[in-house]
């Protein structure tokens, strides 16, 4: 079954100060494994795609990395608009491709 | 206007009614989708549509049901709403496989 795991549950961080978040996942024949930004009460919105291990993607102060096991959204210097739920998802062969989300991180960057 | 479209914006219903949640979109998209969200659980697809004549149980389908009247039309039924219902509900829709999704802005729904 397809699953994905992300860590930590919430991130407290000073504007300035770098970390990456992880994204675990099993998955039956990847076809990709997307980060999605979401501000309180809205919709997620769409951020990166990775579809094999060693690809890596960047926007502004984010990186997105992927390996066979696991993803990284690494924030450099972040700033307090940064605050947000990052959630990853993984689209799989299973169930005719469908995609599963992990339950997000929450981001709090303060000034 | 949204490319995702999904109304009410926000509902408040009795035990045992019977509601539907609307999603429209103008993407041109087949897959359509309607996910549920809980504090702390993510993200949870109940149901999804390939096409219209595809519909497709998720994780969570139980005391749901779904309507895909076109390609640019998903409607998810609640038959006999129930307190454990109250969530932010969700449609997506996607492109090709291995695209990414665009969701609405949500349903916020309250069951007393």
């Amino acid at each position: 079954e397809d699953q994905v795991t992300q860590s930590p549950e919430a991130l407290r961080l000073q504007e300035g100060e770098s970390s990456s978040l992880n994204c675990s996942y099993t998955v039956s024949g990847l076809r990709g494994l997307f980060w999605y930004r979401q501000d309180p009460g809205k919709g997620p919105e769409f951020l990166f795609t990775l579809y094999s291990a060693g690809e890596e993607k960047e926007k502004e102060r984010l990186k997105a990395t992927l390996t066979k096991k696991e993803s990284f959204l690494h924030i450099t210097a972040p700033k307090p608009e940064d605050s947000a739920t990052y959630l990853c998802a993984v689209q799989g062969e299973t169930g005719g491709f469908k995609t599963i989300f992990g339950a997000g991180t929450r981001l709090f960057v303060k000034a | 206007d949204a490319d995702v479209t999904q109304t009410p914006r926000n509902r408040i219903t009795k035990t045992g009614k019977r509601i539907m949640l609307e999603c429209s979109q103008t993407k041109g998209h087949d897959r359509m989708y309607w996910y549920r969200q809980d504090p702390g659980l993510g993200l949870r697809l109940i149901y999804y549509s390939f096409d219209v004549k595809d519909i497709n149980k998720g994780e969570i389908s139980d005391g749901y049901s779904v309507s895909r009247q076109a390609q640019a039309k998903f409607s998810l039924s609640l038959e006999s709403a129930i307190p454990n219902q109250t969530a932010l509900y969700f449609c997506a829709t996607s492109d090709l496989v291995g695209t990414e999704a665009f969701f609405g802005q949500g349903t916020r729904l309250t069951v007393v």
